[in-house]
């Protein structure tokens, strides 16, 4: 199974609304990552925690904040978004390394669909 | 800077015709080497990924990929394609490194339209 599940699939928010993006996996992967996706291009690299702690920040701006409450588990909390925010945000997932090669496959979930009005 | 280039970024072709996505890296360490569809609406799905070994790899869906170390290249192949086929084409290559194999390098994708 390499699934990645996504909640809630489309969110609407106002410039100063606090909402939360979650992300679940039981693949057993100690890596997850969120990215970003704007229509037709390839996702940008947001931030990632491995064995549930941050290990890179692609220097996002500090209304996304990260939290991986256990090793399934990946939220992504929103808070006074801008309108250039709406966006597709997806969460993966991979084993993680060293593990040996291909160790880093990523799985993707199927994304939250988000739009700042 | 490491990069990966899509050649082809929009590729219009009629059902039954063969398929070939050029992709290519610069990095001249290890990689491992991705190539992942997005159908409209939906998310990123692995087509297929080389690793190591025999550098031609099969994917899902008839889709197969050919690694040419010497060209830095791993482009992707599917000998019929089908309108089912209309899809975002995303080549990301992951640096093989002792320390951090966290990124992947994306290309910035091919859209491919399959006519009926």
């Amino acid at each position: 199974d390499t699934e990645v599940t996504q909640t809630p699939k489309h969110l609407v928010m106002g410039m100063t609304n606090k909402k939360s993006l979650k992300c679940e996996q039981h693949m057993g992967h100690r890596a997850m990552y969120w990215y970003k996706q704007k229509a037709k291009k390839p996702p940008e690299l947001m931030f990632v925690y491995s064995y549930e702690k941050l290990s890179i920040n692609e220097s996002v701006p500090s209304r996304f904040s990260p939290e991986c409450p256990n090793s399934s588990l990946l939220n992504l909390h929103l808070h006074a978004l801008q309108p250039e925010d709406s966006a597709l945000y997806l969460c993966a997932s991979s084993q993680t390394v060293p593990a040996g090669p291909g160790a880093d496959t990523q799985y993707f979930g199927p994304g939250t669909r988000l739009t700042v009005l | 800077a490491q990069s990966v280039s899509q050649h082809n970024h929009h590729v219009i072709l009629s059902e039954a015709a063969s398929l070939e996505l050029g992709c290519n890296y610069s990095y001249g360490g290890t990689v491992n080497l991705f190539w992942y569809v997005q159908y409209p609406g939906q998310h990123l799905q692995l087509l297929l990924k080389y690793f190591s070994g025999d550098p031609l790899v099969k994917g899902i869906k008839g889709f197969e990929a050919e690694f040419i170390k010497s060209k830095f290249s791993f482009n992707l192949r599917k000998p019929s394609v089908q309108w089912s086929d209309t899809a975002e084409y995303f080549c990301a290559v992951s640096p093989f490194n002792a320390g951090n194999n966290r990124k992947l390098i994306w290309g910035l994708g091919t859209s491919l339209a399959v006519n009926p």
